[in-house]
């Protein structure tokens, strides 16, 4: 069963504490992407990857740290540094970058920094 | 990327068909609209997209004017699982930026 999983569904963490988010796809896909959502607001870009051991900031990225050692995996850490960390983290991939292939998303993260 | 224009919210009969508009006037030749719906603490979904001609899948058709300055994705028959936030967007494909920009989008919801 092909899809984007995304572990765990709610994370809680006490403020100063880093954290991961897992992100895997088993669709084959060469880039993937993590976005932040806040209540009652659309999605912001934090990092992007296009390939293996390659990946660009997005608009948010301060705070944030990515890798992608494997194509089907690209995990973010949510650091100290991240002034307001509690929301809504979503993964997504696609085959390709060019503006006609469609993103597919998982089904998303939601960490409450206490 | 050009922006986005959607209605905040809008409500339809179950059964009937759902008309969501969306305003992209400063479009480019070479942008694509996408539609995605979001269900309340889950991830977007995907619908459909298009760049010039009218597209249809199982679950939606998308009409975009021969302008490209607006667009209108139709669920032919709406049930009460298709309420959500619909977000249309407008992905550029040599813009040298990888992303989807996301408005507040539409609040579809279907009556029973």
């Amino acid at each position: 069963d092909g899809g984007i999983t995304q572990s765990p569904k709610y994370l809680f963490r006490k403020e100063g504490q880093n954290v991961t988010l897992s992100c895997e796809q088993n669709l084959n896909h060469d880039a993937m992407y993590w976005y932040r959502q806040d209540p009652g607001q659309g999605l912001r870009l934090i990092y992007y990857s296009q390939i293996v051991n390659d990946f660009q900031k997005g608009d948010i990225a301060e705070g944030y740290s990515v890798s992608r050692e494997k194509k089907e995996s690209f995990p973010l850490t949510v650091t100290s540094a991240q002034k307001n960390p509690t929301a809504f983290y979503l993964c997504a991939s696609s085959s390709g970058t060019s503006g006609g292939v469609a993103q597919y998303f998982g089904p998303g993260t939601r960490l409450t920094v206490l | 990327d050009a922006k986005t224009t959607q209605p905040t919210s809008m409500d339809c009969a179950e059964g009937r068909a759902a008309n969501l508009p969306c305003n992209h006037s400063t479009i480019s030749g070479n942008e694509y609209v996408y539609w995605y719906r979001q269900i309340h603490s889950q991830g977007p979904q995907y619908i459909i997209h298009g760049l010039k001609n009218n597209e249809t899948n199982e679950m939606a058709s998308l009409i975009i004017t021969e302008d490209r300055k607006s667009s209108t994705l139709i669920l032919p028959h709406a049930t009460l699982r298709d309420t959500a936030v619909y977000y249309c967007i407008v992905r550029s494909t040599t813009s040298g930026t990888y992303k989807y920009i996301f408005g507040t989008g539409t609040r579809l919801k279907v009556l029973a």
